[in-house]
């Protein structure tokens, strides 16, 4: 079982904003990383840190935390956003995935 | 520009094992870990462990501990994994990824700014 917990699918209106949660005791001494992958392709780092995007990564996605829960915000979903979200950070030297969340942008 | 470029993909029988390479590009080699991370058909990510680019010191996840080796040849900025005693539920996408790490203020983060490409492995009789 994984350490940090999503909820396995979420939907959202196109053009409207959606929060993707990730929840387990790791993220209170660990930043998370959250990365998005397509069907078919690698996992694409969108945010890490205290929320910080990576050069090419679009304004929409956010990132932010509170004790043991990190979130994943897109502000005005595009249809291209639909596909996996994994978040990661690292546990007892290790490091945790969640279990990723499948977003469908309706 | 930064590249993680694997080995193609491996068809093995139960019990065997099997070497996924990954030679990276674009940067200092040894300056970074390279973490190995699989997919199984439909599920999430799994982090298998990581190697120290520049000592070769390796950390492995538990359930991994005894079945997985990694390596790195610094002459040609590559990094492998065996993996040993394979199963069918070992059927999976492997990837490797480029790790960095920071700490400030008794907060740190890690993140994989770089992926491979991903190779599949399938474990069939």
């Amino acid at each position: 079982s994984s350490e940090l917990t999503q909820d396995p699918a979420v939907s959202v209106a196109l053009g409207q904003t959606v929060r993707i949660t990730c929840q387990g005791g790791s993220l209170r001494r660990s930043y998370a990383s959250w990365y998005q992958q397509k069907p078919g392709q690698a996992p694409v780092l969108l945010i890490f840190g205290k929320n910080i995007r990576p050069s090419g990564i679009p304004d929409r996605f956010s990132g932010s935390s509170s004790g043991d829960t990190t979130s994943l915000t897109i502000t005005g979903a595009q249809a291209e956003d639909e596909a996996d979200y994994h978040c990661h950070c690292r546990g007892n030297n290790h490091m945790v995935f969640g279990g990723g969340t499948k977003l469908t942008v309706l | 520009q930064v590249q993680l470029v694997q080995s193609g993909a491996e068809v093995k029988k139960p019990g065997a094992s099997v070497k996924v390479s990954c030679k990276a590009s674009g940067y200092r080699f040894i300056a970074y870990y390279i973490h190995w991370v699989r997919q199984a058909p439909g599920q999430g990510l799994e982090w298998m462990g990581d190697i120290n680019t520049n000592s070769g010191d390796t950390n492995f996840a538990q359930k991994f501990q005894g079945r997985v080796t990694m390596t790195r040849d610094t002459s040609i900025n590559t990094v492998s994994m065996d993996l040993s005693g394979l199963k069918s539920d070992d059927s999976a996408i492997y990837f490797c990824a480029k790790s960095k790490s920071y700490c400030s203020d008794g907060i740190c983060y890690h993140y994989f700014d770089y992926w491979g490409q991903g190779t599949l492995v399938t474990v069939s009789s």
